[in-house]
């Protein structure tokens, strides 16, 4: 099983629709994560960390997270073309802080205009 | 302000020759983490540096990997010899402090090796 596990897609979703990403992970007792999107040839950029049960939301992206099910996901509303690039889910299984950070395979969305 | 800088940017060597890859954190940034994507694959730990010290580097495929970070500002990551399996995309990635996760990503070095 590996540690982070996403769908890799790709997702196609309509413009103006929400996009729905979602990742599990292994480790229990794990406390940390993220979600980094990277364009083609670009390197990842952090958009969204969550460390608590529950949503957690900044503009258009909600971050969820649900500790018992392991069990983290991205909604992204009003998806726009510019959403369009692979979402990677990252999670801390290091046993102190800023360790050891995990990447799940990513995600590639796509929308639709 | 400056962002993680890497160099360079591609590198295309033959199986067996030593390569030197470089990081430039951002500036007070004692965080410093190697991260490795092989085609088709998700991107993987090498190693974590805490200022000069290495904090996590199980992610370290095998002792032909060799990371350094002397005065704790910029790190090299040299690979010697190179073999196939080691091209991919390497990248580093930097955060401020103690118990801040919130990395920033360098463009990434484009290792071929042929």
């Amino acid at each position: 099983q590996k540690e982070v596990e996403q769908n890799s897609g790709p997702l196609s979703v309509p413009e103006g629709a929400i996009a729905s990403l979602n990742c599990t992970y292994s480790d229990r007792g794990s406390q940390s994560f993220f979600w980094y999107r990277q364009y083609s040839g670009k390197s990842p950029e952090l958009i969204m960390f969550i460390y608590s049960n529950g949503d957690k939301e900044d503009g258009r992206f909600t971050a969820q997270l649900n500790k018992a099910s392991q069990y983290v996901s991205l909604l992204i509303r009003d998806s726009q073309p510019s959403d369009s690039a692979t979402y990677l889910c990252a999670v801390n299984m290091g046993y102190s802080s800023a360790s050891k950070i995990i990447f799940g395979s990513g995600t590639r969305l796509s929308i639709r205009p | 302000e400056a962002g993680v800088t890497q160099f360079p940017s591609h590198s295309v060597i033959e199986k067996g020759q030593t390569v030197t890859l470089r990081c430039d954190p951002i500036s007070g940034h004692d965080n410093l983490y190697w991260y490795r994507r092989v085609m088709g694959k998700e991107i993987k730990f090498l190693l974590h540096f805490v200022k000069e010290s290495k904090q996590d580097e199980s992610g370290m495929p095998n002792n032909r990997f060799l990371a350094e970070r002397t005065g704790g500002t910029y790190s090299t990551l040299k690979v010697q010899p190179a073999e196939l399996e080691d091209s991919g995309v390497y990248f580093c990635a930097s955060s401020l402090g103690q118990a801040n996760e919130k990395l920033f990503f360098g463009s990434g070095t484009q290792l071929s090796v042929l």
